[in-house]
């Protein structure tokens, strides 16, 4: 089975250009979740999503925003760019269903990230 | 005060040392422990996921936890030069639907 694939790996922006990062997660699983970690620091938790909807934000300015879709696939978006910015956008997976639909796992596979440097 | 507290390191220790790593934290709502190792660059791994207090063992590593101490460790017995990496605690209320609040990470290297 296929990991937490992250794309792109490396993005190199412009102070106030806007960027978006996407994830998919491991197949059968209905929850995503964004980090930020900064270079030295644990990852950060940006927002929540599970089954298409926003179920938790962490302290992020409205700059940054997410969805998720139907194939469970997920955006980050990062408007305006800042060189505070700069750092690994990690995604999380969560939450495995059986194919009868019972909850079997609800630990977090991260993906290997995006490394966002904003010049 | 932080929510969570992990001595950042760096700690260096010999090929077969046994390594602790620890974690403290403040919120004792936090039920769900887990250990994440990141080599250089790279995402976070799950090495363990343990709930509420107790030991759990996997091969060479071993997981406690004291919610009474509010203290979490990581035992690595028989260290390699491969484990050399940043080792992250990792914990949450529930068992999925709140973020996980984590340490600053200690970085390891095992020298051989």
């Amino acid at each position: 089975d296929a990991g937490v694939t992250q794309s792109p790996t490396h993005l190199i922006k412009t102070r106030g250009q806007h960027v978006t990062l996407r994830c998919s997660p491991i197949s059968g699983h209905k929850s995503v979740s964004w980090y930020q970690q900064v270079l030295g620091q644990g990852p950060q938790f940006i927002f929540q999503y599970y089954e298409k909807e926003e179920r938790g934000r962490g302290n992020f300015p409205d700059r940054f925003s997410a969805r998720q879709f139907p194939n469970y696939s997920s955006e980050l978006n990062v408007n305006a760019l800042l060189l505070g910015d700069s750092a690994l956008y990690l995604c999380a997976s969560s939450f495995s269903f059986s194919r009868t639909g019972f909850l079997e796992k609800t630990e977090a596979f991260f993906g290997q990230g995006t490394r966002l440097t904003v010049v | 005060q932080k929510e969570v507290e992990q001595d950042p390191g760096p700690l260096s220790v010999p090929e077969g040392a046994i390594v602790s790593l620890n974690c403290t934290y403040s919120n004792s709502a936090f039920q769900y422990f887990m250990w994440y190792r990141q080599y250089s660059r790279k995402g976070p791994e799950l090495l363990m996921y343990t709930y509420s207090s107790g030991n759990k063992e996997d091969g060479r590593f071993t997981a406690q936890v004291d919610k009474s101490s509010k203290y979490i460790s990581l035992f690595i017995r028989d260290s390699q030069p491969s484990d050399s990496a940043t080792y992250l605690c990792a914990m949450s209320p529930t068992s999925g639907n709140t973020p996980l609040v984590f340490g600053k990470g200690t970085r390891l290297s095992v020298i051989a």
